[in-house]
């Protein structure tokens, strides 16, 4: 089965600057890739997603990017703002979604 | 527009009992899956339903069971509950079986 692994586990940053989390996976028939964004007593919130034909994508401060090559795949936020203060998790999904163990993003105002 | 809902938002059980947890898709949504969230991890798939059919079946043992109904709104049930069944238990809908997923808010449960 899939196997995803993210790092790092813990992010603190100013307000304003960026962030950056990675992941990996290792089944190479993997060809989808989200990230949620789940909040203290919340279900995961899809922010944005990648399918294995794109390589990098955009929506506004956060991008994501792929290389299937080395099997990672990468989620940056710009300009963070403090309600960017969450769990981030990866997935990547043959017929189902594969979780890593998340990042806690802490945003310092 | 309704997200996914699911039902209860809170349960406690004892060891040993059964639970049946519910879920209803976006309206339109034909696939179903349920996810086990224990605290401080990562989701973890439980099953995956598509047009009542069982397409996934993630690594948890037979306690675990799940059924989607006509209206696709789906059943997880668990028997004989253990101290480690306590969880955060997920749905997620799709359109298409391999669509992008939207998960509702869970139903935590904690088994004493």
């Amino acid at each position: 089965g899939e196997n995803v692994e993210q790092h790092p586990s813990t992010l603190s940053v100013q307000e304003g600057d960026s962030a950056v989390i990675k992941c990996t996976y290792s089944d190479s028939a993997s060809n989808y890739f989200p990230w949620y964004k789940q909040e203290l007593g919340k279900g995961p919130q899809l922010i944005i997603d990648i399918r294995s034909n794109v390589g990098e994508k955009k929506d506004q401060r956060i991008a994501v990017t792929l290389n299937k090559t080395a099997k990672h795949f990468s989620l940056h936020i710009t300009e963070t703002q403090p309600e960017d203060s969450a769990v981030y998790f990866c997935a990547a999904n043959d017929y189902k979604l594969s979780f890593g163990a998340g990042t806690t993003v802490t945003v310092r105002a | 527009d309704a997200g996914v809902t699911q039902s209860p938002t809170h349960l406690i059980k004892t060891r040993g009992q059964h639970v049946t947890l519910r879920c209803s898709p976006i309206s339109g949504h034909k696939s179903v899956s349920w996810y086990q969230q224990v605290l401080g991890q990562g989701p973890q798939f439980i099953f995956q339903y598509y047009e009542k059919e069982e397409r996934g079946r993630g690594n948890f043992p037979d306690r675990f069971s799940a059924r989607q109904f006509p209206n696709y709104s789906s059943e997880l049930n668990v028997n004989a509950l253990l101290l480690g069944d306590s969880a955060l238990y997920l749905c997620a809908s799709s359109f298409l079986a391999e669509e992008t997923q939207y998960f509702g808010p869970g139903t935590r449960l904690l088994v004493l």
